[in-house]
């Protein structure tokens, strides 16, 4: 069985520091990874997705996740937030074969300006 | 490329009546699914489909929710009783092909029951 934690459902952070969202997942076979990103009254879109290539994954928004098999982590990080960054974020696995995606409750992401 | 769309974006009805949700994936999609997102949850699957062929449906109620996805294209979710917990947002993807293709979401439809 495969899942996803996401810890912490709500990070607040101040315009220009870093963004650290963390995600732990469980997977009995090699995962995919992935982040999406949720604006409100919006459906959800593809950060960046870790597929067994590169450990370091780099996506859209400047936004970038290491996969860290010792640690069973996928962390989220950002050098520097922006007011546009606010949303929710979502971690989500799927096998390796891909296809359905199991998602974690998700991280609600502040910007204090 | 146009989006996966969805109809309605609400919809707010009474508990015990009826409802129906519609996709319409990117086209050359042949996997799509419809998830359940409850107010401060993630998404759970509730049914996925390879052309017209249901793939997994175990999360799906199946005593009030049906799906289905006649010719391989569009999609209909309905609900039949709603019951008070069935108020989240539907949310529709689509993916090229069920491996290592990312999903497409769409807008979803907020339902409302009272």
């Amino acid at each position: 069985a495969q899942s996803v934690t996401q810890l912490g459902s709500h990070v607040s952070v101040s315009e220009g520091a870093l963004v650290l969202l963390r995600c732990n997942y469980s997977s009995s076979v090699p995962p995919y990874l992935f982040w999406y990103v949720q604006y409100p009254n919006q459906g959800l879109q593809l950060l960046l997705k870790y597929t067994s290539a590169a450990t370091l994954v780099k996506g859209i928004n400047g936004f970038e996740a290491e996969f860290k098999k010792s640690e069973t982590s996928f962390h989220l990080t950002k050098p520097s937030a922006h007011m546009s960054d606010a949303a929710e974020y979502f971690c989500a696995v799927s096998g390796p074969r891909g296809g359905k995606l199991i998602f974690g409750q998700g991280t609600e992401l502040s910007v204090k300006p | 490329e146009a989006g996966v769309a969805q109809s309605p974006r609400y919809k707010i009805i009474e508990k015990r009546q009826s409802v129906a949700f519609w996709c319409n994936p990117i086209s050359g999609h042949a996997t799509l699914y419809w998830y359940q997102q409850i107010l401060g949850q993630g998404p759970k699957l509730l049914i996925q489909f390879q052309n017209n062929g249901v793939v997994d449906d175990s999360q799906l109620p199946k005593d009030r929710f049906s799906a289905e996805r006649l010719k391989g294209v569009d999609s209909t979710l309905k609900i039949q009783p709603a019951k008070l917990e069935d108020s989240a947002v539907y949310l529709c993807a689509s993916s090229f092909t069920g491996n290592n293709s990312p999903l497409h979401f769409g807008n979803g439809t907020r339902l409302t029951v009272t």
